[in-house]
């Protein structure tokens, strides 16, 4: 298996809405990713969990909490988001080996829209 | 703070036309440069680079790196009507001395090709 899942692949939310993106990799790998991608933009780094620890936060507001249960599985909770949250929220996957250089994999990703 | 500079940022071309697409950047304790090419959703990871003047090909595509002029290219040679997309050059630093790093993307070249 060589691909990231994600769920949902849409969804609309209310500003007082709670939500969950979830993201699965069976990969093995070690290094999960949240990314917020805006049109016409490149993918912006938001979170990077490291065998289960988050370890990177790009001072991402608090209505974004992410969690990860365990090597395989990556969640981000949304609660009272803006109309500007909408975006295109990606997940990634990467090997995670001390000096190697390591590719991050994509999900298909969730188009989020707040309205 | 880490840098990447993408151009052109859009390119018109017929088919059977070659391209070049070009990224330079400015990163600290640079580790590799990845090349991702992004339809409509996810990322597709294209290669990594890691070493200065060492060709990566895959089929029409291959791209190599400079390190020492911070910079590399991406041709595409005959290229085809599904070679139409977002091309996205990323840089990896160390993070902690773990070798996962942050991606710092480019704002991507848009490739259109034309029958």
């Amino acid at each position: 298996d060589t691909e990231v899942t994600q769920t949902p692949k849409h969804l609309v939310m209310g500003m007082t809405n709670k939500k969950s993106l979830k993201c699965e990799q069976h990969m093995g790998h070690r290094a999960m990713y949240w990314y917020k991608q805006k049109a016409k933009k490149p993918p912006e780094l938001m979170f990077v969990y490291s065998y289960e620890k988050l370890s990177i936060n790009e001072s991402v507001p608090s209505r974004f909490s992410p969690e990860c249960p365990n090597s395989s599985l990556l969640n981000l909770h949304l609660h009272a988001l803006q109309p500007e949250d909408s975006a295109l929220y990606l997940c990634a996957s990467s090997q995670e080996r001390q000096g190697s250089y390591n590719e991050q994999f994509f999900g298909p990703g969730t188009r989020l829209t707040v309205l | 703070e880490d840098k990447v500079v993408q151009s052109p940022l859009s390119l018109v071309v017929h088919e059977g036309d070659t391209v070049t697409l070009n990224c330079s950047y400015e990163v600290t304790n640079f580790r590799s440069l990845l090349w991702y090419k992004q339809e409509k959703k996810a990322p597709t990871f294209l290669f990594m680079l890691t070493s200065s003047g060492i060709e990566k090909k895959s089929g029409r595509l291959s791209s190599i790196l400079d390190k020492k002029e911070l910079f590399s290219i991406l041709n595409i040679t005959a290229t085809q009507t599904g070679d139409s997309a977002i091309y996205l050059c990323a840089v990896t630093g160390s993070a902690g001395g773990t070798s996962y790093g942050k991606l710092t993307f480019g704002q991507g070249t848009i490739l259109t090709v034309h029958p």
